[in-house]
């Protein structure tokens, strides 16, 4: 089964609004995640990776969010734009280029 | 610089027939991954391969095979096809950093 799990399958944001992604793990011992975003038609594209050893990373309008304590993390957008309207995925990547992805959450955003 | 190219873009097959998918990775790259996304879900590891040896399998049956050929390129191959077996298949490059760079996919319907 997938080692990585999305809460919300869609959100809908309002352009300008900040977005969070959350995503959850089961496995403890899991220390690497990176985020894709999938827009329609084309394959994932890599956003943002987050290893354990860190808490926090942050790239240009996203940042991630590890909570190792509740196996949680999370993806923010800020100041979402249009052009953020894809489809989001977490995955644990459990190496030798092999990923673990998670359902995927939609998001959309409102002018 | 091209980035992982994927053929055909698009087909359709009949239940019990046999289909041939092809991805070039990106120059430079070794390593090839295959993975399967059905509609509305995370893609799901397929097989991957790095110098033309199987380095690891996903959970799907013996219909699904792979190789990887001396210029790094690959094909997958899936036989006696069933309707389940309509996805997007994706493929994967990978360098030494461990980074995955995804295709467009080949988009298979099975009638």
């Amino acid at each position: 089964g997938e080692s990585v799990g999305l809460h919300l399958p869609t959100l809908s944001v309002q352009e300008g609004d900040n977005s969070i992604i959350n995503c959850a793990y089961s496995n403890s011992a899991s220390d690497y995640f990176i985020w894709y975003k999938q827009e329609s038609g084309k394959g994932p594209q890599f956003i943002i990776d987050i290893r354990s050893n860190m808490d926090k990373r942050q790239g240009q309008r996203v940042t991630v969010l590890l909570n190792k304590t509740v196996k949680h993390l999370s993806l923010q957008i800020a100041a979402t734009q249009p052009g953020d309207s894809a489809v989001y995925f977490c995955a644990e990547n459990l190496g030798d280029y092999k990923l673990s992805f998670g359902a995927g959450t939609t998001v959309t955003v409102r002018a | 610089d091209a980035g992982v190219t994927q053929s055909p873009t698009h087909l359709i097959k009949t239940r019990g027939q046999h289909v041939t998918l092809r991805c070039s990775p990106i120059s430079g790259h070794k390593s090839v991954s295959w993975y399967q996304q059905v509609l509305g879900q995370g893609p799901q590891f397929i097989f991957q391969y790095y110098e033309k040896e199987e380095r690891g399998r996903g959970n799907f049956p013996d219909r699904f095979s792979a190789r990887q050929f001396p210029n790094y390129s690959s094909e997958l191959n899936v036989n006696a096809l069933l309707l389940g077996d309509s996805a997007l298949y994706l493929c994967a490059s990978g360098g030494n950093t461990g980074e995955l760079f995804f295709g467009e996919g080949s988009r298979l319907t099975v009638l």
